[in-house]
C-alpha cells in the first residue's frame, strides 16, 4: 500500500497545457483501469475530475483529460486557466477493496 | 442534491477512541459503496477505509487495520468509522466519500477534524 508517485509541483502559463504523472505498480495503476483524479482548492473538499482513467464526470470541462500507459497514469490540462490552480491527486483501485492515493501535485498557473 | 455530512470529530487523547458518522442524503444510499479518506494538516489525501453497498466487502489501509472499523446502516443512510487506540498520526480531517470501484469517489463531505493530543 505505498502511495502513488506524483511530481510535487508543476506550473504553466495561461492557455498552455500541463501534464501530471502518477506512477504506481502492477498491483494498482497497472493492474486496473480504475484510476481517478481529484482537484482540491485550499480549504475545500476534493472534486472528482477524471474517473476510470479517462472519463469525465458531467460538468468537468473537456480541457481535462486522462490516460494511462503501463504503471503510469497522466492528467493533462489544456488551455490553462487561473482557476485551475489547485492541488491534484491521483487515486487507483489496488485490489481487495482497497484504494491508494498519490502524494499530490501543486499546480501553479503563472 | 447529494449531501454527505460528517460528525463526531474532536479532541481525543492518544490511546482513546472516537466514532465518526456520515449522514447521507440525495441518493439511494444502499446502492453505493462508501469510503473514509483523511488528510493530515498540510498533507495529502490518504484513503482509510471502504465498504461495499451491502457491507460484504470491506478494506482498510494497513496503518489502521485492527484499530479502525468501518460500518454502515442502510436503514439510517449512515456510514460510521469506529477508531480505537488513536495515535498522533491519526490526526487529520476525515472525509466521507461516495463511490465504488468504478466511477471514482464522486461526492465528498466537508470533513470532520480529529485531533489526537494529550
Amino acid at each position: 500500500q505505498s502511495a502513488l508517485t506524483q511530481p510535487r509541483s508543476v506550473s504553466g502559463s495561461p492557455r498552455q497545457s500541463v501534464t501530471i504523472s502518477c506512477t504506481g505498480t502492477s498491483g494498482d495503476v497497472g493492474g486496473y483501469n480504475y484510476v481517478s483524479w481529484y482537484q482540491q482548492h485550499p480549504a475545500k473538499a476534493p472534486k472528482l475530475m477524471i474517473y476510470d482513467v479517462s472519463k469525465r464526470p458531467s460538468g468537468v470541462p473537456d480541457r481535462f483529460s486522462g490516460s494511462k500507459s503501463g504503471n503510469t497514469a497522466s492528467l493533462t490540462i489544456s488551455g490553462l486557466q487561473a482557476e485551475d490552480e489547485a492541488d491534484y491527486y491521483c487515486c487507483s483501485y489496488a485490489g481487495s477493496f482497497t484504494w491508494v492515493f498519490g502524494g499530490g501535485t501543486k499546480l501553479t498557473v503563472l | 442534491e447529494v449531501q454527505l455530512v460528517e460528525s463526531g470529530g474532536g479532541l481525543v487523547q492518544p490511546g482513546r477512541s472516537l466514532r465518526l458518522s456520515c449522514a447521507a442524503s440525495g441518493f439511494t444510499f444502499n446502492d453505493y459503496a462508501m469510503h473514509w479518506v483523511r488528510q493530515a494538516p498540510g498533507k495529502g489525501l490518504e484513503w482509510v477505509s471502504g465498504i461495499s453497498w451491502n457491507s460484504g466487502s470491506i478494506g482498510y489501509v494497513d496503518s489502521v487495520k485492527g484499530r479502525f472499523t468501518i460500518s454502515r446502516d442502510n436503514a439510517k443512510n449512515s456510514l460510521y468509522l469506529q477508531m480505537n487506540s488513536l495515535r498522533a498520526e491519526d490526526m487529520a480531517l476525515y472525509y466521507c466519500a461516495k463511490g465504488g470501484i468504478e466511477r471514482g469517489l464522486d461526492y465528498w463531505g466537508q470533513g470532520t477534524l480529529v485531533t489526537v493530543s494529550s
